[in-house]
C-alpha cells in the first residue's frame, strides 16, 4: 500500500513571497501519478498540478511548480507571488497507474493548512 | 473544461434515513470512484467503479453503502440507513488518466 506524508500541518507567508509545501511518499510502484490539490473553505477539491512519474522535466503551471524527487520520493509544491487567494489547505496525493488492486485509486496525505498574510 | 458534477451540494438528513448522492462523470471517461472526507481529515478511498461492477472497495464501505450507475451517465452512492458518522463531504471522481473531482456533497446526518 502506499502512504503520503505531509509533515507541514500549517503554514504562512506573507504575499508576494513564495512557500514551498513538503510531500513525501513511499511506494514500490514505478508508474503513477502526483497530484497537489486545493481545497478552499467551500470544499471543493481543487486541482493544483499533476506530476507523471516517467515525466523528469518538474511540472508548472503558472505561479505553481513542483519540485519532483523520484529516487528520494519527495514532492513539493512551490507557490511564487502569494496571493491571498491561495489561502487554503493543500493535499498531496498519489495515484498507482499501474495493473493490481491498487489501481486508479488515489491516496491522499493530511493536508497542510496555508495561509496567506496580508 | 469539462466537470463532473455532484448532486446536491448540500444535504441534511435525520440519522437512519437513506440518502443517494448523485454524480454525472465526464463523459468519456471509464472509471468511477467515490471518496469521503469527514470535517478536518484527510480524504479516504470509499470505492471504485469500472465496467459496470465495483473493482475495489475500502473497510469504510459496508453493507451500508452501495454504488450503481442505473442509466449510463449517473453514478450514484446510497447509504441506507445513515449514521451521525456518517457527516462528511463525498466526493465523486472520474478519470481517464488523471482524475477529475467533483464540487462535492456534504451531508450532514442529524
Amino acid at each position: 500500500a502506499q502512504t503520503v506524508t505531509q509533515s507541514q500541518p500549517e503554514m504562512s507567508v506573507q504575499e508576494a513571497e513564495t512557500v514551498t509545501l513538503s510531500c513525501t511518499y513511499d511506494t514500490s510502484e514505478n508508474n503513477y501519478y502526483l497530484f497537489w490539490y486545493k481545497q478552499p473553505p467551500s470544499r471543493q477539491m481543487i486541482l493544483v498540478i499533476r506530476q507523471e512519474a516517467y515525466k523528469q522535466q518538474n511540472a508548472t503551471e503558472n505561479r505553481f511548480s513542483v519540485n519532483f524527487q523520484k529516487a528520494a520520493k519527495s514532492f513539493s509544491l512551490k507557490i511564487s507571488d502569494s496571493q491571498l487567494g491561495d489561502t487554503a489547505m493543500y493535499f498531496c496525493a498519489f495515484m498507482n497507474l499501474g495493473i493490481g488492486v491498487d489501481a486508479g485509486k488515489s491516496t491522499f496525505g493530511d493536508g497542510t493548512t496555508l495561509t496567506v498574510k496580508p | 473544461e469539462p466537470e463532473v458534477t455532484q448532486t446536491p451540494s448540500h444535504q441534511v438528513t435525520q440519522m437512519g434515513q437513506e440518502v443517494i448522492l448523485r454524480c454525472v462523470p465526464i463523459s468519456n471517461h471509464l472509471y468511477f470512484y467515490w471518496y469521503r472526507q469527514i470535517l478536518g481529515q484527510k480524504v479516504e478511498f470509499l470505492v471504485s467503479f469500472y465496467n459496470n461492477e465495483i473493482s475495489e472497495k475500502s473497510e469504510i464501505f459496508d453493507d451500508q453503502f452501495s454504488v450503481e450507475r442505473p442509466d449510463g451517465s449517473n453514478f450514484t452512492l446510497k447509504i441506507r440507513s445513515t449514521k451521525l458518522e456518517d457527516s462528511a463531504m463525498y466526493f465523486c471522481a472520474s478519470r481517464v488518466g488523471g482524475y477529475t473531482f467533483g464540487s462535492g456533497t456534504r451531508l450532514t446526518v442529524v
